[in-house]
């Protein structure tokens, strides 16, 4: 009964190839993120919907696109893979994005290797 | 200044000692500090998290510490278990849910 699941857990590709990451949280919850963390751990978060509106979007190369058909899922869809891209992307959601101490919860991530 | 720094990078403690990592911030504007712990192959998960009204908080055995002088807050695990071993991140925001993560601390408690 997992509460943020995302599919694959694990993609290898080559270069050049796009791929798509899935994202669905059954929390009932109103916002929805993308994180990245690379091979030394660092976090950063990358985009953010609430209600299916883009709330954050951080300086993410315009290679990277998120779409969020309704509230409960969040897609991340990348062109033109670059070995770079290479790292754990996790999805995350939390009740809303007005209160600043809402729990941020994570799925499990997703391994993606470029080659 | 969105930066939080978290040190020391990584932390072998034995079982029953006292595990303490530490965190700072520079913008004032944050209010809100969660600790997330993560095991291998999984995600984040919140541990525990204060606002800078308190100076501490408390949850079983694990504490922050919070110093809002100095813009420092800290965790400090008692009695620490094997089963702590895992990588933790402190993390700040303020305002909007954009939390800001430190670099993390792997933590490996020996028997």
């Amino acid at each position: 009964d997992t509460a943020v699941s995302q599919t694959p857990k694990y993609l290898v590709t080559q270069m050049g190839n796009d791929k798509s990451i899935k994202c669905e949280q059954n929390l009932g919850h109103d916002t929805m993120y993308w994180y990245k963390q690379d091979s030394k751990k660092f976090l950063k978060i990358m985009f953010s919907y609430n209600n299916k509106e883009l709330i954050i979007n951080e300086t993410v190369p315009n290679r990277f696109s998120p779409k969020s058909p309704d509230k409960a899922h969040l897609n991340l869809h990348i062109n033109s893979l670059e070995l770079g891209d290479s790292a754990v992307y996790f999805c995350a959601s939390s009740r809303s994005s007005g209160a600043v101490s809402n729990t941020i919860y994570f799925g499990e991530g997703s391994w993606l290797t470029v080659v | 200044q969105q930066q939080v720094k978290q040190s020391p990078q990584s932390l072998i403690v034995q079982k029953g000692g006292i595990s303490i990592i530490n965190c700072a911030y520079e913008n004032t504007a944050f209010d809100y500090f969660p600790w997330y712990q993560q095991f291998p192959g999984k995600g984040p998960a919140l541990l525990i998290a204060i606002r800078p009204d308190v100076s501490e908080k408390k949850e079983g055995r694990f504490t922050i510490s919070f110093n809002k002088s100095a813009k420092q807050f800290s965790l400090h695990i008692m009695d620490s278990q094997p089963g702590d071993s895992a990588t933790y991140f402190c993390a700040a925001s303020g305002g909007t849910d954009k939390l800001i993560f430190g670099t993390g601390t792997r933590l490996q408690v020996f028997p």
